[in-house]
């Protein structure tokens, strides 16, 4: 079946550490998208692809960095910059960037502190 | 910029009663505008889009949601509640360019909606 795979489903940071969540999908989508969520806040905006070696900052990039070699992998690197990285974090598709097209998540990783 | 309002953070039904999510949405645009479910510690999966056309839409699990421009409102409806409904629900709209692309959404805060026997 078709969909996004996101692992690990839980990972835990140290202190001065960087981890690195991975997003793959096999729906042969152009566009992928990660997001935040915090309770309350609901989804907001780290980083996106459009299309392969290319991505923009979103609302919220201080502390993160991605990459997009390969058009099915989408990988984000919380780095010891992100002094709050305590969340869940969902990785998204789009088949192509545009405004008609749904996105389709992932199940999520929840980061926490040790 | 495009902005989702999502009235009442928790909402709380009786099994077999109306359920009423409601979206308001800002949009200097014609918007495009969707509806998601999360289940706890899962993703979320699309309920229903509402692009063009009818104004009416029909989603999963018996969930429809109305498009009403003058009210710039996109509510989810669903005649009889049941359990398994309880969820978190996110309305979401795009066509703006938000963030600097197309395809971006813009996501209300989310709806817990609880489920009583």
């Amino acid at each position: 079946d078709g969909g996004i795979t996101q692992s690990p489903k839980y990972l835990f940071r140290k202190e001065g550490q960087n981890v690195t969540l991975s997003c793959e999908q096999n729906l042969n989508h152009d566009a992928m998208y990660w997001y935040r969520q915090d309770p309350g806040q609901g989804l907001r905006l780290i980083y996106y692809s459009q299309i392969v070696n290319d991505f923009q900052k979103g609302d919220i990039a201080e502390g993160y960095s991605v990459s997009r070699e390969k058009k099915e992998s989408f990988p984000l690197t919380v780095t010891s910059a992100q002094k709050n990285p305590t969340a869940f974090y969902l990785c998204a598709s789009q088949r192509v960037p545009t405004p008609n097209q749904p996105q389709h998540f992932g199940d999520g990783t929840r980061l926490s502190i040790l | 910029a495009q902005s989702v309002t999502q009235l009442g953070s928790h909402v709380s039904v009786s099994e077999g009663a109306l359920v009423l999510l409601r979206c308001n949405y800002s949009s200097s645009v014609p918007p495009y505008l969707f509806w998601y479910v999360q289940y706890p510690n899962q993703g979320l999966q699309l309920l229903l889009k509402y692009t063009t056309g009818a104004t009416l839409v029909k989603g999963i699990n018996g969930f429809e949601a109305e498009f009403k421009k003058s009210e710039t409102s996109f509510h989810l409806t669903k005649p009889s509640a049941h359990m398994s409904d309880a969820a978190e629900y996110f309305c979401a709209v795009s066509g703006e360019g938000n963030g600097g692309s197309q395809g971006n959404l813009i996501f209300g805060k989310g709806t817990k909606l609880s489920v009583k026997p």
